[in-house]
């Protein structure tokens, strides 16, 4: 059974960093492109990053290119999210998401629980 | 980018009708679409990928269809476990982008 659990939300000041774990189990995680997606409260889905199987492409929303930077490890059958220079319109749950293939620009099929992420002073 | 516009934004029906919800890209996405159930407070559901491909365990009264800039998502039959919000993404192109949303209420 595919289970995608993420770690390292929480409340967070405007400016500063938070990194986000997603631990992977019930595939080949080298395999599969992984994905995060975020929800602002009351809001719709937005795409925010994404990586390949192998790590060597990564791919940004314009809204945190420069600030947030994705990667993987696969011995760990781990990605991570890591966010700099924290803005309050980047407080939303946020989703790690495993794509079908190896190739980050393919479908979702498997999402995590989600984890909150509070950016306030 | 790519905009996805979805229609209509919010829809009422009663359980056992026949639904469709359609999806509008801003250009060609060829088939590069997947329909996404959310129901309130949980975890995002893919249900259909490459447009028209069910996802394993998705029930059959959900099927998906189009090709291009319009696509549809049917459910037929209405169960009271479908009520919820659906999305359509397309990945044809970078960023990726979603429609807005419909939700689907029990009349």
């Amino acid at each position: 059974e595919v289970q995608l659990l993420e770690s390292g939300g929480g409340l967070v000041q405007p400016g500063r960093s938070l990194r986000l774990s997603c631990a992977a189990s019930g595939f080949t995680f080298s395999y599969s492109a992984m994905s995060w997606v975020r929800q602002a409260p009351g809001k719709g889905l937005e795409w925010v990053a994404g990586i390949s199987g192998s790590g060597g492409a990564t791919y940004y929303a314009d809204s945190v290119k420069g600030r947030f930077i994705v990667s993987r490890d696969n011995s760990k059958n781990t990605a991570y999210l890591q966010m700099n220079s924290l803005r309050v319109e980047d407080s939303a749950v946020y989703y790690c998401a495993k794509n079908s293939k190896l190739a980050a620009r393919a479908p979702v099929d498997y999402w995590g629980l989600g984890t909150l992420v509070t950016v306030s002073s | 980018d790519i905009q996805m516009t979805q229609s209509p934004s919010s829809l009422s029906a009663s359980v056992g009708d026949r639904v469709t919800i359609t999806c509008r890209a801003s250009q060609d996405i060829n088939n590069y679409l997947v329909w996404i159930q959310q129901k309130p407070g949980k975890a995002p559901k893919s249900l259909i990928y490459d447009a028209s491909s069910l996802q394993s365990g998705v029930p059959s009264r959900f099927s998906g269809s189009g090709s291009g800039t319009q696509f549809t998502l049917t459910i037929t039959n209405l169960q009271p476990e479908d009520f919820a919000t659906y999305f359509c993404q397309q990945y044809h192109n970078y960023p990726l982008t979603f429609g807005g949303g419909t939700k689907l209420e029990i009349k």
